[in-house]
């Protein structure tokens, strides 16, 4: 597709369920990035890929959060034993490199509620 | 990571121009200045960016201070379709993978 594509793009899951959400960047960029954004807030910065190799991953907020990109294309960030406060809208974004002049294309997000 | 100020929201009345102002006090030589915004139950989506020249484009104009402190993006004629929130961020060749969002400057746009 032309642009980033994320899936699912709502999910519902129970208190400690493990979760799985994945992200198509757009075709031939190298650089890859998760946010999270709550309600009023703005995305606040996860994980960053450039390549295979995990570049920064400082954003994580804890060991139950973990993202690959084995390819170096699809990427997949994973939530285990999910808490109500993970709920939020998992953004992710591809630029062509990490380079500053760069733009970062977003996908329109996974929309996560723990329940 | 330098960091950027800019009012939590602003109103527009449509057919306007909108000013949206941005501070970064601390920004370095090497940071780009990118504006991005956010319609309603969307991702962000790139306005602008520069680095030290005013820059224009089919969605709008950057204007940057001489002394790279603050900048502001120009709405030339502000629609409906513009209400969203806009963020004002750095990026820079060391850190720019990490790229730091605040909460962005909530524009609403009255007919």
């Amino acid at each position: 597709g032309a642009g980033v594509s994320q899936t699912p793009s709502n999910k519902v899951t129970e208190k400690g369920k493990y979760v799985e959400l994945r992200c198509d960047p757009i075709s031939g960029h190298t650089a890859l990035y998760w946010y999270r954004q709550s309600l009023g807030q703005g995305p606040e910065f996860l994980i960053y890929f450039q390549g295979t190799g995990a570049a920064d991953d400082s954003g994580l907020p804890n060991d139950r959060f973990f993202a690959v990109r084995p390819e170096g294309s699809v990427s997949t960030l994973k939530i285990q034993r999910t808490e109500r406060g993970d709920s939020a809208v998992y953004l992710c974004a591809s630029s062509l490199t990490g380079n500053s002049g760069n733009t970062i294309y977003f996908g329109e997000g996974s929309w996560l509620t723990v329940v | 990571d330098a960091k950027t100020t800019q009012p939590n929201s602003m109103e527009s009345n449509e057919e306007e121009p909108v000013h949206l102002p941005c501070n970064h006090s601390t920004i370095s030589g090497t940071d780009y200045i990118h504006w991005y915004r956010q319609l309603p139950s969307q991702g962000p989506e790139y306005v602008i960016h520069g680095l030290t020249s005013n820059v224009n484009n089919r969605m709008a104009s950057l204007a940057i201070a001489e002394d790279r402190k603050s900048s502001t993006l120009i709405l030339h004629r502000a629609t409906l379709r513009d209400a969203a929130v806009y963020y004002c961020i750095l990026r820079d060749d060391t850190g720019g993978f990490k790229t730091i969002f605040g909460a962005g400057t909530r524009l609403f746009v009255k007919a």
